[in-house]
């Protein structure tokens, strides 16, 4: 069975670009979740969808979107890059939102911003 | 404000030996947590969880402690093995917040040395 796939694995893109990171969760899954993750730290929440209905979003500013499509896959935007938002970015599927159910991770995308 | 914390970022442990892994929270509002293990380039994997209904939660070699009253848990691992050396993160969600997402510590890197 497919786990979590994330596309593309690896991205460069210069200050100022938009991005677009593709996920499609586990077959069943109805919820996608977003993370952050920078060197050294955890990953921080970005946004959660579930049913194609957005149901949480972290502290990320306008510049972060994203959304949920009839198949339950995900795409997360980002506009007018910044250095900083160079990091791993991680798309989690689960059965329902993360109440008492674990959520199963892809491998991530590789975001550098120069 | 960083609601669930790891403060050991790094622990070795002897082959077959157990290895305890420590995550604090300050939330009173957490009610499920769950250990994830991550390796390099690849996204985390989940491990085990526990809601606050209990105090232990057992799979295989892998054990999890929940101390509500000092919002405390903790991960066993017996024996560990090397191929338990990863990063280890804590995550905690609020279930009935209405708001989807987990909260991650920072992580500690387990090495455990043949």
């Amino acid at each position: 069975d497919a786990g979590v796939t994330q596309s593309p694995t690896h991205l460069i893109k210069t200050r100022g670009q938009q991005v677009t990171l593709r996920c499609s969760p586990i077959s069943g899954h109805k919820s996608v979740s977003w993370y952050q993750q920078v060197l050294g730290q955890g990953p921080q929440f970005i946004f959660q969808y579930y049913e194609k209905e957005e149901r949480g979003r972290g502290n990320f500013p306008d510049r972060f979107s994203a959304r949920q499509f009839p198949n339950y896959s995900s795409e997360l935007n980002v506009n007018a890059l910044l250095l900083g938002d160079s990091a791993l970015y991680l798309c989690a599927s689960s059965f329902f939102g993360p109440t008492g159910t674990e959520a199963f991770f892809g491998q991530g995308t590789r975001l550098t911003v120069v | 404000d960083q609601q669930v914390k790891q403060n050991s970022p790094s622990l070795s442990v002897q082959e077959g030996r157990i290895s305890i892994l420590n995550c604090d929270y300050t939330n009173s509002m957490f009610d499920y947590f769950l250990w994830y293990k991550k390796y390099p380039a690849e996204g985390p994997t989940f491990l085990i969880s526990i809601s606050s209904i209990k105090d232990k939660n057992e799979d295989g070699r892998f054990t999890v402690f929940l101390n509500k009253s000092a919002k405390h848990l903790s991960l066993h691992i017996v024996p560990s093995q090397p191929g338990d050396s990863a990063v280890y993160f804590c995550a905690a969600s609020a279930t009935t917040s209405g708001t989807y997402k987990y909260i991650f510590g920072t992580g500690t890197r387990l090495k455990v040395l043949a």
